[in-house]
């Protein structure tokens, strides 16, 4: 439960707000991941970090703007979001950027008025 | 066809019931294989890795059907906590990026008491 952590855990804005979703990992983990989960959808990977490094964007729209200060910590800033982004955004973390397991946070739920 | 299918249930099944999920997957290089259980409205955690030679744990069951492209998860003596959806987990060289997993929509898991 305590190993990736998300804040918040909820959270409602209007289309004008700028926010940002907080994830840790207390893993001593390299990689981290942003994932989008909606209803009736797979979830879908967003960004990559492997070692600070962004390896990964899969084609999001610039409204997301990730970071990665450090190999504990990401960062997913929201401006200008749309009402069809209300979903629930899942951090993950692995040892390495391999196709091993990836552990999740809790979720951030993002409702977009 | 989708890179990674899997049926979206539900599937209602009594207590003690033996249920089975398939997971089909397109393309033919992919190496690694996962399953993963996800409760409502709770994040998804690695239930088991899915090897060549097939792999039990207590009531789980998973194999691996190289030649038809798909995965399957067999449950013997469901029990109520067993409820929730079962994502299934697949990389490969999508887009040239082989570390990427692609998950399915999920399998929802209903016992009944």
């Amino acid at each position: 439960e305590t190993g990736v952590t998300q804040t918040p855990r909820h959270l409602v804005m209007g289309m004008t707000n700028k926010k940002s979703l907080k994830c840790e990992q207390h893993l001593g983990h390299n990689a981290m991941y942003w994932y989008k989960q909606s209803a009736k959808k797979p979830l879908e990977l967003m960004f990559v970090y492997n070692f600070k490094e962004q390896t990964e964007n899969n084609s999001v729209p610039s409204r997301f703007s990730p970071e990665c200060p450090n190999s504990s910590h990401l960062f997913l800033h929201l401006h200008t979001l749309q009402p069809e982004d209300s979903a629930l955004y899942l951090c993950a973390s692995s040892q390495d950027y391999s196709p091993d397991e990836q552990f999740f946070g809790p979720g951030t739920r993002l409702t977009v008025l | 066809r989708k890179e990674v299918e899997q049926d979206p249930g539900p599937f209602n099944v009594p207590e003690g019931a033996t249920v089975a999920f398939n997971c089909t997957y397109s393309n033919s290089a992919s190496q690694s294989f996962f399953w993963y259980r996800q409760d409502c409205r709770k994040e998804p955690k690695l239930l088991m890795s899915v090897y060549s030679s097939g792999n039990e744990d207590g009531r789980f069951t998973a194999q691996l059907n190289r030649a038809s492209q798909y995965i399957s998860l067999l449950i013997r003596d469901s029990k109520l906590s067993d409820s929730a959806t079962y994502l299934c987990a697949v990389n490969g060289d999508y887009g040239g990026a082989t570390n990427k997993l692609i998950f399915g929509t999920g399998t929802l898991l209903a016992v009944q008491p």
